[in-house]
């Protein structure tokens, strides 16, 4: 059982390029979400999913873009790629009525 | 809106110690609460979560929490600290609907011998 898998696990941008990041969950959860984690300032929602289809805006959302085509795919993309957005990125799913996440293990990206 | 506080960047304590981690949390409607871990260069682990139950939540590897509205905490506890405890540590809290976790900034646990 995979879980929640992230891929690529380490990335190196250069200032405008474009990346995107993929997220695949095998446990049928409806819900699906996107952070971003930097020293001192814990977990900032980005966006999340509550089914195939949707999406919304969390709370750091400008720069970034998604898409959940699949039930079990939640994509996260970065359309110019800025110093700012250097972080690690989390996904994380849950089932409609379970609170608490399951993580992946995470994309640390860089932008120079 | 929902928000986290987590007292304290940064806690050393010695092996065979008592661990306390500090979270506050802010709402006057109890939400669910969650402690998760993160050892280095991993994903956040699940430690412990309350959902209205049992106010004294047990958690893995010795940690437990307890929930009190009056003081609007979730503090962490864990009677005898192990080497193996140092990590970072993360309070969350639901806000919002659809599940959504605001976390706190997160305390770094140091164990020295």
């Amino acid at each position: 059982n995979a879980g929640v898998t992230q891929t690529p696990k380490f990335r190196v941008l250069k200032t405008g390029q474009s990346m995107t990041l993929l997220c695949a969950q095998d446990m049928n959860h409806e819900y699906m979400y996107w952070y971003r984690q930097d020293p001192g300032m814990g977990l900032r929602l980005i966006h999340y999913s509550v089914g195939e289809g949707t999406t919304a805006k969390g709370e750091v959302p400008d720069g970034y873009n998604v898409s959940r085509l699949k039930k079990q795919n939640f994509l996260l993309g970065l359309e110019s790629a800025a110093p700012s957005q250097t972080s690690v990125y989390f996904c994380a799913s849950t089932h409609q009525g379970a609170p608490g996440y399951t993580f992946g293990s995470g994309t640390r990206l860089t932008v120079v | 809106a929902q928000s986290v506080t987590q007292l304290g960047s940064h806690v050393s304590v010695s092996e065979g110690a008592l661990v306390l981690l500090r979270c506050n949390y802010s709402s006057s409607v109890p939400p669910y609460l969650f402690w998760y871990v993160q050892y280095p260069n991993q994903g956040l682990q699940l430690l412990l979560k309350y959902t209205s139950a049992a106010t004294l939540v047990k958690g893995i590897n010795g940690f437990e929490a307890e929930f009190k509205k009056s003081e609007t905490s979730f503090h962490l506890t864990k009677p005898s600290a192990h080497m193996s405890d140092a990590a970072e540590y993360f309070c969350a809290v639901t806000s919002g609907g659809y599940n959504k976790l605001i976390f706190g900034a997160g305390t770094r646990l140091a164990v020295h011998p």
